[in-house]
């Protein structure tokens, strides 16, 4: 079946401590992104990569870092987390780019205290 | 650059009512894409629909229907004789076209939470 699949869904941590959210896919696509949705602001973009080694800011990069090592893996590295950063995080895949449909993950619920 | 607007915040209707959804869209591209996504309450995204924007024709899927008009950079999203699983936040979405690589994002506009009473 394909899927994103994100790893942890729920997570709860506290200021400061470093942390990883991971993101898979297996449908060989290229382009990965991470997307931020907080109350009232929509979804916004965190990091994008169209594809191995290549990756980008997005409009909300502080505080976060990714890597593209393999196609398959994305992951989101918080490294020293704050309470601002206390949101829904969405992994997501295509193709190419954004401009066909894209596939999300599940979500991951990151609250930081 | 890429701006949606999601005017309305939330929607209230009573099943079996018919709602439509506005989006409206910022652009200075020629070609770009269009989506809507679902967002039922367990948390999920779900693709409904993908438009570029050289195809103006209306587009029906059941009791989903979109107007997309270029002349008012609207892409709008109808849903005929709610029912109660259609509560569920929805986003307008746009994609602008980069040559041939692919664009960089997807620019989504606040979301509109329709709520179906029964």
């Amino acid at each position: 079946e394909a899927q994103v699949t994100q790893n942890p869904r729920y997570l709860i941590t506290v200021t400061g401590k470093k942390l990883t959210v991971t993101c898979s896919q297996n449908m060989n696509h290229e382009y990965m992104s991470w997307y931020r949705q907080d109350p009232g602001l929509g979804l916004r973009q965190i990091y994008y990569s169209m594809n191995v080694e290549v990756t980008d800011k997005g409009d909300v990069p502080e505080g976060y870092k990714v890597s593209r090592k393999e196609k398959r893996n994305f992951p989101l590295i918080l490294e020293s987390p704050s309470p601002n950063q206390t949101s829904l995080y969405f992994c997501a895949s295509c193709p190419t780019g954004m401009n066909t449909e894209a596939f999300f993950g599940q979500g991951t619920r990151l609250t930081v205290v | 650059a890429q701006k949606v607007t999601q005017a309305q915040t939330e929607i209230s209707v009573v099943e079996k009512e018919d709602v439509t959804l506005d989006c409206v869209y910022e652009t200075r591209d020629t070609t770009y894409y269009l989506f809507w996504y679902k967002q039922p309450p367990s948390g999920e995204l779900v693709f409904l629909i993908r438009r570029n924007s050289f195809d103006e024709q209306n587009e029906i899927s059941g009791r989903y229907s979109w107007n997309f008009q270029k002349s008012t950079s609207s892409f709008n999203f109808t849903i005929t004789a709610s029912q109660v699983v259609d509560s569920a936040v929805y986003f307008c979405a746009l994609s602008e076209a980069e040559g041939e690589g692919g664009s960089e994002k997807l620019v989504f506009g606040k979301g509109t939470k329709l709520t179906v009473n029964p």
